[in-house]
């Protein structure tokens, strides 16, 4: 049983489009951080929410923590090639190692 | 600041045969974690040291195994290998003891076939 669960899987969208993907659990964290990983390279940290409710922006990426802590989302508006690559949410729990979801692969085809 | 240093970046075993991964950290940075990462099942968490001492383990067997050194480099170890083990390895460095409040900065990971 996955603790994170990320939707959709694959998106494929065109340059300009919007789009949402989205993180849950049934579990609560004390945080939630998100990662995107290109081809070839490591994960690399985007943000990371804390308070149930946060809403953090880093340009046109804006990214919501649930009221409740288990679950979060990352909106991207006005998506570019450049936003290509796989998305992954990972939840903390106190001392107990980062846990990930399997993420989700987007493309943005120009 | 030089970022995680994974090595080698890709690795080709036969079944059976042994495998050592290294990750040097990034300086100062006294925590490491390494995670599996496979299509199907996403990052798996394998182990995690701090100050040379695992303080957590993830759920693979007694094949996999790792230490760290004084100067926080660390290695994993991988004997007996199957074709399943087939992965690209990552290893994270992070400045905290707890990853709540101290993000994750991942190296590049070394790609494992097994074949």
């Amino acid at each position: 049983t996955q603790l994170l669960e990320q939707s959709p899987q694959f998106l494929s969208i065109q340059e300009g489009e919007n789009l949402t993907v989205y993180c849950n659990s049934s579990s609560v964290f004390s945080s939630l951080q998100w990662y995107r990983q290109e081809p070839g390279e490591g994960p690399v940290l985007l943000v990371t929410v804390v308070t149930g409710g946060e809403v953090k922006k880093l340009k046109r990426l804006t990214f919501q923590f649930g009221d409740a802590r288990k679950d979060s989302s990352l909106h991207i508006t006005a998506a570019q090639p450049g936003d290509t690559g796989l998305y992954l949410c990972a939840g903390a729990r106190g001392n107990t190692p980062l846990v990930f979801g399997k993420g989700t692969r987007l493309s943005v085809i120009a | 600041k030089a970022g995680v240093t994974q090595t080698p970046r890709y690795l080709i075993k036969t079944r059976g045969q042994q495998v050592t991964l290294s990750c040097s950290p990034i300086s100062g940075h006294r925590s490491v974690s390494w995670y599996q990462q496979t299509p199907g099942q996403g990052l798996q968490f394998l182990f995690e040291y701090f100050s040379e001492t695992q303080r957590n383990k993830g759920n693979f067997p007694g094949r996999f195994s790792g230490r760290q050194f004084s100067n926080s480099r660390s290695e994993m170890n991988v004997s007996t290998l199957e074709l399943g083990d087939s992965a690209l390895y990552l290893c994270a460095s992070s400045n905290g003891q707890s990853s709540y409040n101290s993000p994750l900065h991942f190296g590049n990971g070394t790609r494992l076939t097994v074949t």
